[in-house]
């Protein structure tokens, strides 16, 4: 099975920060791989897919590189709206990562 | 616009089966394939399993033994039963629409539109 590692856990940051959330898998998913956001109550959001191209309707301070094994989702900007929790998703068996939660520092 | 929406009991007793339905607005179901995931509380999203319209399906390894999926074209809906439930079948299920990419000679598929989700506790 292909284990995902989302790092870090957690993070506190500030209006304007730069904001990067790195996934790691434990094998090669080529950029077979999404990011969605979550805020509370509310049900997941997609934000980019295969790896780096933006979903319609998603603001462009949001960006994903990678490949292989190695992803990260950059924030250039964070907003008040970004709060929430992050999640990659491999799409070769469809595991997601344990989730990144970005909080107000 | 597509809507997705969740239905079923928010309470199954331990060892019963667990059966939600999600209903398809503003498109059909013949024109995608359909997705159910969960998330414990407090915890992180955990995909269940897919199905196509034609009702070939796709399961998490880990729930097969005890899942079903299965769609019904007539009423634009699709359904999950989970059998022999235990607590640690406790958590919020979503269903959610799965598109396609195409991006050169790849396919790549992602989850677009989502249900509000629907709690469900395994208790006696």
């Amino acid at each position: 099975d292909i284990q995902m590692t989302q790092s870090p856990t957690s993070l506190s940051a500030s209006v304007g920060d730069r904001v990067t959330i790195t996934c790691r898998t434990s094998e090669s998913v080529s950029r077979y791989l999404n990011w969605y956001q979550q805020k509370p109550g509310q049900a997941p959001k997609l934000l980019l897919y295969a790896a780096s191209s933006l979903q319609s309707g998603v603001p462009p301070r949001f960006s994903g590189s990678g490949s292989e094994t190695d992803f990260t989702l950059t924030i250039s900007s964070l907003q008040p709206e970004d709060f929430a929790t992050y999640y990659c998703q491999q799409t070769y068996t469809l595991t997601f990562g344990g989730g990144t939660k970005v909080d107000i520092k | 616009q597509v809507q997705l929406q969740e239905s079923g009991p928010g309470l199954v007793k331990p060892s019963e089966t667990l059966s939600l339905t999600c209903s398809v607005s503003g498109g059909s179901i013949t024109t995608y394939s359909w997705s159910w995931i969960r998330q414990p509380p407090g915890k992180g999203l955990e995909w269940i399993g897919y199905i196509y319209y034609s009702g070939s399906t796709n399961y998490n390894p880990s729930l097969k033994s005890r899942l079903t999926i299965s769609v019904d074209t007539s009423k634009n809906q699709f359904s999950l039963n989970l059998n022999s439930v235990t607590a640690a079948d406790t958590a919020v299920y979503y269903c959610a629409r799965r598109i396609t990419m195409v991006r050169g000679y790849e396919r790549y598929y992602a989850m677009d539109v989502w249900g509000q989700g629907t709690p469900v506790t395994v208790s006696s």
